[in-house]
């Protein structure tokens, strides 16, 4: 399975509602990446996780939360968003840190 | 920080011309990556480039990474309407730092 997945492929939600963004990969890949992608603008970093361990976090605001289940799954809960938060947000994994990624098909996410 | 330019920002071509993108990084690099993102769609990874001065071929594609390991190139020959959409590349300094990747080459090809 050389695949990335993301659930759900597309969200709406409001300023209070809690969700989350769902990751999945089964390529043993040990590092996995969670990116904000605006229109028009190259994918932007939130998160790393290497091994499990969260490894940069790109001083994310905290109504962003990233989990790491286990080595295959990765999740981005998210409280609280404000409207400029809509975007596209796509999930990454690599064998290890700093190689090759490969990329989810992303969750277009909209906030009202 | 580490900044990674990419030129030109957008390339409108007719098909069968050819397209280059140049990529150039502040900080020297220790691999170079590219990707491409069709419109709609998600960034799928081309190659990596490791060593100073290689160079590597995909079909129609070509790669270069500078001697300095500082900029990076991607030649497409005889381009066609398959190859649109944008093209990034991105890769990690030398500290060992996260990948950057650069703001895109976006290619149109007109049939």
């Amino acid at each position: 399975d050389t695949e990335v997945t993301q659930t759900p492929k597309h969200l709406v939600m409001g300023m209070t509602n809690k969700k989350s963004l769902k990751c999945e990969q089964h390529m043993g890949h040990r590092a996995m990446y969670w990116y904000k992608q605006k229109a028009k603008k190259p994918p932007e970093l939130m998160f790393v996780y290497s091994y499990e361990k969260l490894s940069i976090n790109e001083s994310v605001p905290s109504r962003f939360s990233p989990e790491c289940p286990n080595s295959s799954l990765l999740n981005l809960h998210l409280h609280a968003l404000q409207p400029e938060d809509s975007a596209l947000y796509l999930c990454a994994s690599s064998q290890d840190f700093n190689n090759e990624q490969f990329f989810g098909p992303g969750t277009r996410l909209t906030v009202l | 920080g580490q900044q990674v330019m990419q030129i030109p920002q957008y390339q409108h071509v007719q098909e069968g011309e050819d397209f280059t993108t140049y990529c150039n990084s502040s900080t020297t690099l220790s691999n170079i990556q590219w990707y491409k993102q069709r419109p709609g769609g998600h960034p799928v990874f081309l190659i990596q480039l490791v060593k100073s001065g290689e160079v590597k071929k995909q079909k129609r594609l070509t790669f270069q990474f500078g001697e300095a390991k500082k900029n990076s190139s991607l030649h497409i020959t005889a381009t066609q309407t398959t190859d649109v959409g944008t093209y990034f590349c991105a890769g990690p300094d030398t500290n060992a730092g996260k990948s950057t990747f650069g703001d895109g080459t976006t290619l149109t090809v007109k049939p």
